[in-house]
């Protein structure tokens, strides 16, 4: 069963960004989509949002759009999310997550099979 | 996009079932057959325990189920065993592309 191996925790200055890189621990990205989800302290989980890799194409959650940025190596084996402009609200764990998709008879299914360990990322002066 | 709705918990003694409901509108929930469930332990990640409304991973126990009517999706857990204790979250596809999470529910076993 692949995993999903993430960077380090990370402590960031306010105004400042961060990055945080994702890989399968066997293969590449092809065939699948690469999702961002962060939890703050206490709190529940929050989409941040996730690329198609072979294509490039990211979608974002309305509470991000402007100030993340999901990307991926060409070689498809590394994802990354850079979030900018950071405030000590965005201190949480953020998680990579593998998406799949199923085009059925009863409509489309999307769904988050295999996580990441998660990255915490603290956002303190 | 607001979150789906939740209630923020749930208790259940062993041996008896619980349903935990997941509400969202006609934009999400109720427009894509893409609800999914994940059960999360304390400092642990997600595990994705239902997709596809009612469909099951390989090695998730049969006394997990989904359904969904209209607008609002539930996750019922029959057999309520201690290990069961911990959060569920719901998500649904939603417009633009997107993925919307629920509140999450606390499940507490007696």
């Amino acid at each position: 069963q692949v995993q999903l191996v993430q960077s380090g925790a990370e402590v960031k200055e306010p105004g400042s960004s961060v990055r945080v890189s994702c890989k399968p621990s066997v293969g590449t990205f092809s065939y699948y989509f690469v999702n961002w989800v962060r939890q703050a302290p206490g709190q529940g989980l929050e989409w941040v949002g996730r690329i198609n890799p072979p294509r490039s194409i990211a979608n974002y959650g309305q509470n991000f759009q402007g100030r993340v940025t999901i990307s991926a190596d060409r070689a498809m084996r590394t994802v990354y999310m850079q979030l900018g402009s950071l405030r000590s609200e965005d201190t949480a764990v953020y998680y990579c997550a593998r998406g799949d998709r199923i085009s059925g008879t009863l409509g489309y299914s999307y769904y988050m099979d295999v996580w990441g360990k998660g990255t915490t990322v603290t956002v303190s002066s | 996009q607001s979150a789906l709705t939740q209630p923020a918990s749930v208790s259940g003694s062993p041996g008896q079932s619980i349903t935990i409901s997941c509400t969202g509108t006609s934009s999400d929930v109720g427009a894509y057959n893409s609800v999914s469930w994940y059960q999360q332990y304390p400092g642990t990640a997600p595990k994705l325990i239902i997709y596809e409304v009612t469909a099951r991973p390989s090695g998730v126990s049969s006394r997990f189920s989904g359904s969904k009517s209209g607008n609002t999706a539930s996750l019922t857990i029959s057999g309520l065993q201690a290990e069961d204790e911990a959060d569920y979250y719901c998500t649904s596809y939603s417009t633009f592309n997107t993925v919307i999470f629920g509140g999450g529910t606390k499940l507490t076993v007696l």
